[in-house]
């Protein structure tokens, strides 16, 4: 069985560019997560989604950060514009409902 | 806040021998799970085990297994014959509610000492 694929792996951006990161989740799994994690720290929920539907938002950025899942499967996580703060590494988890959670390999984001 | 602790920032454990992590949780539901995740230097986070909340007997994985304490709000995990692969980040982790909200802890780093 394929694992969450993430693209880009790695990602230099200056402040107050723009900058999309890709999540394909694990064939058939409805639920899908965004994370961020910031260096030394655990994984900060930044969207949920179920099927096409945003389950949990509530700590998504709105005013800078962006995400979309289309038909239910890929999804795409954007930043525009981008400041320093953002530097962390985005990651991709897919799950069944009431299911385990199995995460990409992530994307590392530097804003410079 | 429904909130995941893990108060020990760091531990470590010689070669073979046994640790224990703690994690306690906060949670107003009834229906819930409880997952240890360990996030190698990689950041490739893997699954270690899972516990489901309506189950009385506490879940084991080979050498990993929990000490689940419902009443207590308590989920931590036992590594017995410590292994040099098993140095890394774990996290705990609540998933709970009909949209399957999830919390996780803010991990604990395990160093094993050869």
């Amino acid at each position: 069985e394929a694992g969450v694929a993430q693209s880009p792996r790695y990602k230099i951006i200056e402040k107050r560019q723009s900058v999309a990161f890709w999540c394909n989740p694990i064939s058939g799994h409805a639920t899908l997560y965004w994370y961020q994690q910031i260096l030394g720290q655990g994984p900060k929920l930044l969207i949920q989604f179920q099927n096409n539907g945003v389950v949990d938002d509530s700590q998504l950025p709105k005013d800078r950060f962006s995400a979309e899942r289309l038909k239910g499967v890929d999804s795409t996580l954007k930043i525009q514009p981008a400041k320093l703060e953002d530097s962390a590494v985005y990651l991709c988890a897919s799950s069944y409902p009431q299911g385990t959670q199995y995460f990409g390999p992530g994307t590392r984001l530097l804003v410079l | 806040a429904q909130t995941v602790t893990q108060s020990q920032p760091e531990m470590s454990v010689q070669e073979a021998e046994t640790v224990t992590l703690s994690c306690t949780y906060d949670t107003s539901e009834s229906d819930y799970y409880l997952f240890w995740y360990k996030q190698p230097p990689s950041r490739q986070m893997i699954l270690v085990i899972r516990q489901e909340a309506y189950k009385q007997q506490n879940a084991t994985e080979n050498r990993f297994s929990v000490n689940f304490q419902k009443a207590a709000k308590s989920f931590s995990l036992k590594i017995s014959d410590s292994q040099l692969g098993d140095a890394a980040m774990y996290f705990c982790a609540r998933i709970s509610g009909g949209y399957q909200k999830v919390t996780f802890g803010t991990g604990t780093k395990l160093q094993v000492i050869p």
